[in-house]
């Protein structure tokens, strides 16, 4: 595709549900890094893949928090047992290696 | 890792002055600084970058600073219009990772 998608857009989460959040990155992309980003703040960094090899994860607040990227394309964010704190703009980059960081539109998680 | 601190977290100016937003940088090994623009319920999206070989680049209305030494990088805007307002991120890539500043929003008064 032209960039990068993510799905769903919006997710509604019941406290204690499990949910999974797509990215599909530009093809041909090395780098592919998921933030969390709150309401009125930055985008905090969760976690970096090069290829399919997770490089940093020091940014997943909890062992909830899982990604993977078997194929070194399509990404995916696990949260289990979703609780309110996680509620949350989650947004999807990829680069090329040390160029622009291409975002997606995000997910917008709402846990109640 | 890298921590990024920006300032002001507002900033209200009339159309047709400048805007100057600033940043500041922990990790000396960091090597690209992107800057980006954020419209309410959107992506963020590049609006100008500098590597750390270049000491200022500019782009039209738009121009960024960089002090490796004070380690510290700033966006200019001049002739400011409303459709600048918006929420501007400042980055800096450290070893293939982005860390975002907590974001400037920027009003723009007609």
């Amino acid at each position: 595709g032209a960039g990068v998608s993510q799905s769903p857009r919006y997710k509604v989460a019941k406290r204690g549900q499990d949910v999974a959040l797509r990215c599909d990155p530009i093809s041909g992309h090395v780098s592919l890094f998921w933030y969390q980003q709150a309401l009125g703040q930055g985008p905090e960094f969760l976690t970096y893949f090069q290829n399919e090899a997770q490089l940093d994860k020091s940014g997943l607040p909890s062992d909830r928090f899982f990604a993977e990227r078997p194929e070194g394309s399509v990404s995916t964010l696990k949260i289990q047992r979703t609780q309110q704190e996680d509620s949350a703009v989650y947004l999807c980059a990829s680069s090329q290696r040390d160029t622009e960081a291409f975002f997606g539109q995000g997910t917008r998680l709402t846990v109640v | 890792g890298e921590n990024v601190e920006q300032h002001p977290s507002t900033l209200s100016v009339q159309e047709g002055d400048s805007a100057v937003i600033k940043c500041t940088y922990s990790d000396s090994a960091s090597n690209y600084f992107p800057w980006y623009k954020q419209e309410l319920g959107k992506r963020p999206q590049l609006i100008i970058d500098i590597r750390s070989n270049v000491g200022e680049k500019k782009d039209q209305r738009i121009a960024v600073t960089l002090n490796k030494t004070a380690k510290h990088f700033s966006l200019h805007i001049t002739e400011t219009q409303p459709e600048d307002s918006a929420v501007y991120f400042c980055a800096a890539n450290d070893f293939n990772k982005f860390y975002f500043g907590s974001g400037t929003k920027l009003n723009v008064k007609p």
